[in-house]
């Protein structure tokens, strides 16, 4: 199984409210990744977990929280966002961080839209 | 500094032709990656190659890297109307060692193939 699989695939959310965006991988990845990415614009890398602990955070604004509970797992809990934190949230995975040559994995994607 | 830059920006032919798109860097890297993402989906790695490689082929993808000028190109050859998507490079900057992960994109190209 050489998938990554996002929920939900898309996400209208208010300014006011608490959501949850989640990533599954079983290809046994000690990596994992969010990112963001704006229409017509690379993918901007938010956060890295490395064997289950945040190993970088590319100063996110506090209002998006990660979380990964197992190995398997990744989360991305988002509060009091912003319109222009609508994007396309991308997970990644990938074997680990401590090769120096990784393919990472993405998810197909969450499209997120704050009103 | 802008890690990645690719061009052009956009790039129209007509199946059968064959299409480049170049990227250049500006820090010594360990590895380049290319990565496709068709519209509005998640990415999908392409090919990787080491920075004390000259060049790769996969397929009808062929890549080379240039370290001298912090150049890649990559040549996708005979190209079908399923090559339509975004290319996107992708460098780990920390050459020597591992970039714990963080890849930088490049702007992308938007390769458009018509039947």
């Amino acid at each position: 199984d050489t998938e990554v699989t996002q929920t939900p695939k898309h996400l209208v959310m208010g300014m006011t409210n608490k959501k949850s965006l989640k990533c599954e991988q079983h290809m046994g990845h000690r990596a994992m990744y969010w990112y963001k990415q704006k229409a017509k614009k690379p993918p901007e890398l938010m956060f890295v977990y490395s064997y289950e602990k945040l190993s970088i955070n590319e100063s996110v604004p506090s209002r998006f929280s990660p979380e990964c509970p197992n190995s398997s797992l990744l989360n991305l809990h988002l509060h009091a966002l912003q319109p222009e934190d609508s994007a396309l949230y991308l997970c990644a995975s990938s074997q680990n961080v401590l090769l120096w040559d990784y393919e990472q994995y993405f998810g197909p994607g969450t499209r997120l839209t704050v009103t | 500094s802008q890690q990645g830059e690719e061009d052009p920006q956009a790039l129209s032919i007509q199946e059968g032709e064959n299409a480049t798109m170049n990227c250049s860097y500006k820090t010594s890297i360990n590895n380049l990656q290319w990565y496709r993402q068709n519209s509005g989906r998640g990415l999908v790695h392409l090919i990787l190659i080491r920075s004390n490689e000259r060049e790769k082929h996969s397929g009808r993808l062929r890549v080379t890297l240039d370290t001298s000028k912090k150049s890649s190109s990559l040549l996708i050859t005979a190209s079908r109307a399923a090559d339509t998507a975004s290319y996107f490079c992708a460098t780990d900057a920390n050459a020597g060692g591992t970039s714990y992960g963080k890849l930088t994109f490049g702007q992308g190209t938007i390769l458009t193939v018509h039947p």
